[in-house]
């Protein structure tokens, strides 16, 4: 799975649209971008994934750039229970076998402010 | 039901008790997995079961030892741990297969080694 990284710690404030970026420059082609939340103490939760188009959801958007070397996560009304430490993952979506792990790396603290 | 629910949520252990994590899912996945967590790190994955068998084991220490009675199940036996043990153990599962690929993880068990 490719590397990424993505800034320790991020602030925003209540109702802001906050915009968490992250970078995997070394992505190959059929490696997608995941993304999961941890909110304090307990277990990561999936937010969103996409391959090369921008992707919505009902909680994030992901807005993946053309060449696919970085992405960003998108919580367009952010709120106090947005805080968390948000995980960019890439990875593969199929493999030959039927489990495909999740590696985390360090991940961006988020922290909304009222 | 989305839930994978993981018991005991809090666990004390001496360094030489025998003691269990249990995880349970009904979702129906196919592959469910390990991981360990200490303060402030990301999760890091120790072992992976696809279809009932074990097809990752991450370098884990033999003082643990996983066991998928059945695709619902996974249980962690704990014996003879260190202090340096201590540390939120989630289990998580995904379908597997030609799924999309999110794992669901449970809340943890908080693990303390004295």
């Amino acid at each position: 799975d490719a590397k990424t990284t993505q800034p320790p710690s991020m602030d925003c404030a209540e109702g802001r649209a906050a915009n968490l970026p992250c970078n995997h420059s070394t992505i190959s082609g059929n490696e997608y971008v995941y993304w999961y939340r941890q909110i304090h103490s307990q277990g990561p939760q999936y937010i969103i994934h996409g391959l090369k188009n921008n992707e919505t959801n009902e909680m994030a958007s992901l807005i993946i750039t053309e060449d696919r070397k970085s992405s960003t996560l998108i919580l367009p009304h952010a709120t106090l229970r947005d805080t968390a430490v948000y995980y960019c993952i890439v990875r593969v979506l199929r493999t030959s076998g039927s489990a495909r792990q999740l590696t985390f790396g360090s991940g961006t603290q988020l922290t909304v402010l009222p | 039901d989305t839930e994978v629910t993981q018991t005991p949520k809090h666990l004390v252990m001496g360094m030489t008790n025998k003691k269990s994590l249990k995880c349970e899912q009904h979702m129906g996945h196919r592959a469910m997995y390990w991981y360990k967590q200490k303060a402030k790190k990301p999760p890091e994955l120790m072992f992976v079961y696809s279809y009932e068998k074990l097809s990752i084991n991450e370098s884990v220490p033999s003082r643990f030892s996983p066991e998928c009675p059945n695709s619902s199940l996974l249980n962690l036996h704990l014996h003879a741990l260190q202090p340096e043990d201590s540390a939120l153990y989630l289990c998580a599962s995904s379908q597997g297969g030609q799924g999309t690929g999110e794992l669901f993880f449970g809340e943890g068990s908080r693990l303390t080694v004295l």
